[in-house]
């Protein structure tokens, strides 16, 4: 069955430091999305992309954050300069189209900035 | 990844019994709904979902039921298993938009 698989499993930082979190979405899907999860609290959206752009952001997802898709299979979300609240677990997610709304999460990245 | 269940409300069933796992929606908008399932130092894991245009769904073993007169969203898994524990997270999609807002999650432990 295919999968949404994330690297780094674990990343730990120090603050100010940049970071790149991948993320391969299932190969049919369309549509792609980071959440993130700070430990005790509820997993909150960040960002959604479709056709090579951005369509939706939250209020979390600032100018530190950006997000590409390099290439037909990755997806990646950088963080320019890691904060202490950045430490968190980053979800990646895809859905497969217009038509179907299930996304499927990725196994997470936990970030640790120190 | 899992929400650390200091305040995580925790639903305690024996192995075998049905359990019920209730979920307020905020959004009278919403227009879809999906459970989630998280086991520890996993991502969620999708097990149901339902469009607000239906009130029951059926899955194996497990049925969601959307009350949306009273904004409320019910998960129930049949004959539970030690499997089944985990953290259960409900989400909604409002209608203008596709991402999903997530409910706080309740702790499923199964005894034998």
């Amino acid at each position: 069955e295919p999968e949404v698989t994330q690297t780094p499993s674990h990343q730990v930082t120090q603050m100010g430091q940049e970071v790149i979190l991948r993320c391969v979405p299932i190969s049919n899907h369309l549509y792609f999305y980071w959440y993130r999860q700070i430990l005790g609290q509820k997993v909150e959206f960040l960002v959604s992309f479709y056709n090579n752009e951005i369509s939706e952001k939250s209020e979390i997802f600032d100018d530190q954050f950006s997000v590409e898709r390099p290439d037909g299979s990755n997806f990646t979300l950088k963080i320019r300069s890691t904060k202490l609240e950045d430490s968190a677990m980053y979800f990646c997610a895809s859905r497969k189209d217009r038509g179907s709304y299930e996304q499927y999460f990725g196994p997470g990245t936990r970030l640790t900035v120190t | 990844g899992e929400s650390v269940g200091l305040h995580l409300p925790t639903l305690s069933v024996q192995e075998g019994d049905n359990s019920i796992i209730n979920c307020a929606y905020s959004n009278s908008a919403s227009d879809y709904f999906i459970w989630y399932k998280q086991e520890s130092g996993k991502g969620p894991q999708f097990i149901i979902d339902i469009r607000s245009n239906m009130d029951k769904r059926q899955g194996q073993r497990v049925t969601v039921l959307l009350n949306k007169t009273v904004k409320h969203l019910s998960l129930q898994i049949a004959a539970t298993q030690p499997g089944d524990s985990a953290v259960y997270f409900c989400a909604e999609k409002g209608g203008n938009t596709d991402k999903l807002i997530f409910g706080t999650g309740t702790r499923l432990q199964v005894f034998p």
